[in-house]
């Protein structure tokens, strides 16, 4: 089976610090992607990878970024975190960008 | 706008309930839908529909797709506790773009 795993279940940041959340997947999947789901608003897509080094922007990309130096981690990055970021972060990987596999997902919240 | 809509948004049953989610999209080239249940934390796969008319069933769940009326159901029957989740569905649009994702249906099942 396919594993995905995001380093933490729940962060606590204060506002203005640079946050990392970490994603790992074991099955040399060439794409991979970053939600954050909240109540009401369902799965948004911050930003998604089909290779090494390669990003795109995906629907709500403000106050983010990303790294994928290697193919198997994708790592999104909030440059100074805000209370409008506290939300679930959910990490998925595919082969055919059909069926994704998630990961686990993390609690952050920024107060 | 959006392009995938579920409904109901959130629903109660009573164990043993039959239960009809739905889910309608608009899309460019639709190449598949896919349901994924949401417990506690990552979204798991459910079905992957591809062709009008052909029912894809596991166990109680079941789901088929109207390409023509562009939108699919997903029935769960003899509903038990353990149904409890968020059902997300999500469509796959043409070429190299992420899945969209509707907001999801939160079923609570009670004894």
């Amino acid at each position: 089976d396919v594993k995905v795993t995001q380093s933490s279940r729940y962060l606590v940041k204060r506002t203005g610090e640079k946050v990392f959340l970490e994603c790992v997947q074991d099955m040399d999947h060439e794409n991979m992607f970053w939600y954050r789901q909240d109540p009401g608003l369902g799965l948004r897509l911050i930003y998604f990878s089909y290779d090494v080094k390669m990003k795109e922007k995906g629907d709500i990309p403000e106050g983010y970024s990303v790294s994928r130096e290697k193919k198997e981690r994708f790592s999104l990055i909030l440059e100074s975190a805000s209370t409008n970021q506290t939300s679930m972060y959910l990490c998925a990987s595919s082969l055919n960008l059909a069926g994704y596999t998630f990961g686990s997902g993390t609690r952050l919240t920024v107060v | 706008e959006d392009k995938v809509v579920q409904s109901p948004l959130s629903l109660v049953v009573h164990e043993g309930d039959t239960v009809t989610l739905n889910c309608s999209y608009e899309v460019t080239n639709f190449r598949s839908l896919l349901w994924y249940k949401q417990e506690k934390k990552a979204p798991t796969f459910l079905f992957m529909l591809t062709s009008s008319g052909i029912e894809k069933k596991s166990g109680r769940l079941s789901s088929i797709l109207d390409k023509k009326e562009l939108f699919s159901i997903l029935n769960i029957t003899a509903t038990q506790t353990g149904d409890s989740a968020v059902y997300l569905c999500a469509v796959h649009d043409s070429g190299n773009t992420p899945l969209v994702f509707g907001k999801g249906t939160r079923l609570s099942v009670i004894a």
